[in-house]
């Protein structure tokens, strides 16, 4: 069954440090999104990707976040001058469809900013 | 936006036992997901059931979009069943994000 590969799983950085996480979707996929987790909360969306930017974003994903797709198989997630309350585990997923015929996700990246 | 809200909270139960867990859901849905993360953190895609009722060995599921609710029966539960299990609904098409529910915490004990 297809995946999505998120890499690293987990990545520990300094405050105020920038970090890219990394995602492969779905090679046939459509639609890329960015979901956070703060430890034992639900999880958020942040981002939604398509046609080679953006399509939706939540109230979350301000100017420090941006995302990318440089190649035909990478969709990143960067974070600027990370804050404590960055940490979190930050999930990848895709969607083969406009219609939602439901979405995959990632393993997750695991941030914690020290 | 939609409001997504899932029962019990927390849920304690013997090996054996049979769960159902309850998500309602405050508008029209296009989609509906439930998800189980396991203790690795991991989201693990359960069903995808916008409407209907789905089986998957021990799990099954059944969506009523007119009366807006979702349930996910468990049977003969395994301590391999903890976790926290999540739904999650989206009103619009592809690039609408899901909106998560807060879950529920399953735990199986032995």
């Amino acid at each position: 069954e297809p995946e999505v590969t998120q890499t690293p799983s987990h990545q520990v950085t300094q405050m105020g440090q920038e970090v890219i996480l990394r995602c492969v979707p779905i090679s046939n996929h459509l639609y890329f999104y960015w979901y956070r987790q703060i430890l034992g909360q639900k999880v958020e969306f942040l981002v939604s990707f398509y046609n080679n930017e953006i399509s939706e974003k939540s109230e979350i994903f301000d100017d420090q976040f941006s995302v990318e797709r440089p190649d035909g198989s990478n969709f990143t997630l960067k974070i600027r001058s990370t804050k404590l309350e960055d940490s979190a585990m930050y999930f990848c997923a895709s969607s083969g469809s406009i219609f939602n015929y439901g979405y995959t996700f990632g393993s997750g990246t695991r941030l914690t900013v020290v | 936006g939609i409001q997504v809200e899932q029962s019990p909270p927390d849920l304690i139960l013997q090996e054996g036992a049979n769960s159902t867990l309850r998500c309602n859901f405050s508008d029209s849905v296009n989609n509906l997901q439930w998800f189980h993360q396991n203790p690795w953190g991991q989201l693990i895609n359960l069903f995808y059931i916008p409407s209907g009722t789905k089986q998957n060995g021990r799990l099954s599921a059944t969506t009523v979009a007119t009366e807006r609710y979702s349930l996910l029966y468990i049977s003969s539960s395994q301590t391999t069943d903890s976790g926290v299990y999540f739904c999650a609904v989206v009103r619009g098409g592809g690039a609408d994000g899901l909106t998560f529910g807060k879950g529920t915490h399953l735990i199986i004990q032995p």
